[in-house]
Formats: structure tokens, C-alpha cells, sequence
């Protein structure tokens, strides 16, 4: 079947615009994740997502990132006034429960900041 | 808090070598651990996990990974290393339990290198 996907791949864009960056989840997951990948941080949990609602904003880095998640499924990360430390790729994965273990990701997104 | 410490942030071996990836984790509860895999440009594939069942866990392509509560150590572990395991590996522990919410605490990573 078909896994998470993530749009676009690749971003690049101008420091001070905003951005959003997409993930569809497996069909049927409740439990979304965001993760952050940089140089200098690693993998950092950003948002968990249990159906439509978000419980742990926690990793959010500023008021300047937020994300929704809609019908269960897709979900959409915006960062606004964009900084060069956003510099990263993101990666969003899904589960079937929390409890269920298993967190299968996505490709990710590489967003570069200039 | 959670936490995982990686140990060598790069291993090098020759191919048809042992391969060992260093992970110890602090948790205040019985924790759930895994191992990841990154190749290039992808996102990240489950090895192996464990969720308090059989200590010794088998996973895909070969690894498997020990919990050993007394060394707070989870170490990945392949007796025979092959070229397409050149990829970098993650060990994670989620707070299940502590926050209900499964999130992962990743450790910073270790590049597998495998020499011919």
C-alpha cells in the first residue's frame, strides 16, 4: 500500500517568506507526527497530531511555526517569516495509535532558507 | 526526562565484519527503544523494536539488538556486514508511557561505513 508522502521534496525559498509543507498519511493512521532534521540538532520532535487535535505542540521552535491537520488525514506545516535556521529537512510520520509502536516516516522535505 | 546517547558518531568496518552501533538510554520508566535506518535521501525505515517482551530482538536485514536494563543499553549488533548497510542509524526511545503521546527521542546518529 501506499506510505507517507510528503510535497514538495525540496523547497528553497527567501529569507522572511513564509512556507507550508504537506504530509499524507498511511490511510486510516490517527497518530501524525512532525520531526525536525538538522546539522546541528539532530532529530527533534516539532508536533503530535491524535485525529484533528494537537496534544503536544511541545517541539514547536517559535510562534512563527504552527500546523493543522484536517479530516484525519492530511496534515500541513507552516512556518512564516522564514529565518536561515529554519534551514532542515522535515519529516512527518504517522501511526496507527500511539501505542501502537510503530512510527513509519516519510521522504521528508528539504527546506533551504537564502 | 528521556534521553539517548549514540556512542561514535561515525563506524567504519570491512565488509563480511562484525557490526556494533553503541545506543544507552536514561529513562525514569521501563522505556520502548528502537532502531532506525536513514539511506541517503530517504526517510527513516524501523529495524527493530522493543516493547518489553523478549530482551534479545530480531529485526530486518539481519540486525538485532539486545535490552540490557542493568547497562541502560540497547546496542545494534549484525555479524556480517554487506555494503548496502552503509546508512545511518538511529536509536530512539518513546515516551509512551510518560506522555501517552508515542513521540520519539532520537539519539544524534551513527554513519555506518562498510569498506570493501
Amino acid at each position: 500500500g501506499a506510505g507517507v508522502s510528503q510535497s514538495p521534496s525540496n523547497k528553497v525559498t527567501e529569507k522572511g517568506k513564509d512556507v507550508e509543507l504537506r504530509c499524507d498519511p498511511i490511510s486510516g493512521h490517527t497518530a501524525l507526527y512532525w520531526y525536525r532534521q538538522s546539522l546541528g540538532q539532530g532529530l527533534e520532535f516539532l508536533i503530535y497530531f491524535q485525529g484533528n487535535s494537537a496534544p503536544d505542540k511541545s517541539g514547536l521552535p517559535s510562534d512563527r511555526f504552527s500546523a493543522e491537520r484536517t479530516g484525519g488525514s492530511v496534515s500541513t506545516l507552516t512556518i512564516q517569516r522564514t529565518q536561515q535556521e529554519d534551514s532542515a529537512v522535515y519529516l512527518c510520520a504517522s501511526s496507527p495509535h500511539p501505542s501502537s509502536y510503530e512510527q513509519y516516516f516519510g521522504p521528508g522535505t528539504r527546506l533551504t532558507v537564502t | 526526562a528521556q534521553s539517548v546517547t549514540q556512542l561514535g558518531s561515525h563506524v567504519s568496518v570491512s565488509e563480511g565484519a562484525l557490526v556494533l552501533l553503541r545506543c544507552n538510554y536514561s529513562s525514569s520508566v521501563p522505556p520502548y527503544l528502537f532502531w532506525y535506518v536513514q539511506y541517503p535521501n530517504q526517510g527513516l525505515q524501523l529495524l527493530l523494536k522493543y516493547t518489553s517482551a523478549a530482551t534479545l530482538v530480531k529485526g530486518i536485514n539481519g540486525f538485532e539488538a539486545e535490552f540490557k536494563k542493568s547497562e541502560t543499553s540497547f546496542h545494534l549488533t549484525k555479524p556480517s556486514a554487506h555494503m548496502s548497510d552503509a546508512a545511518e542509524y538511529f536509536c530512539a526511545v518513546s515516551e509512551v508511557w510518560s506522555s501517552n503521546t508515542g513521540k520519539l527521542i532520537f539519539g544524534q546518529g551513527t554513519t555506518l561505513q562498510v569498506k570493501p
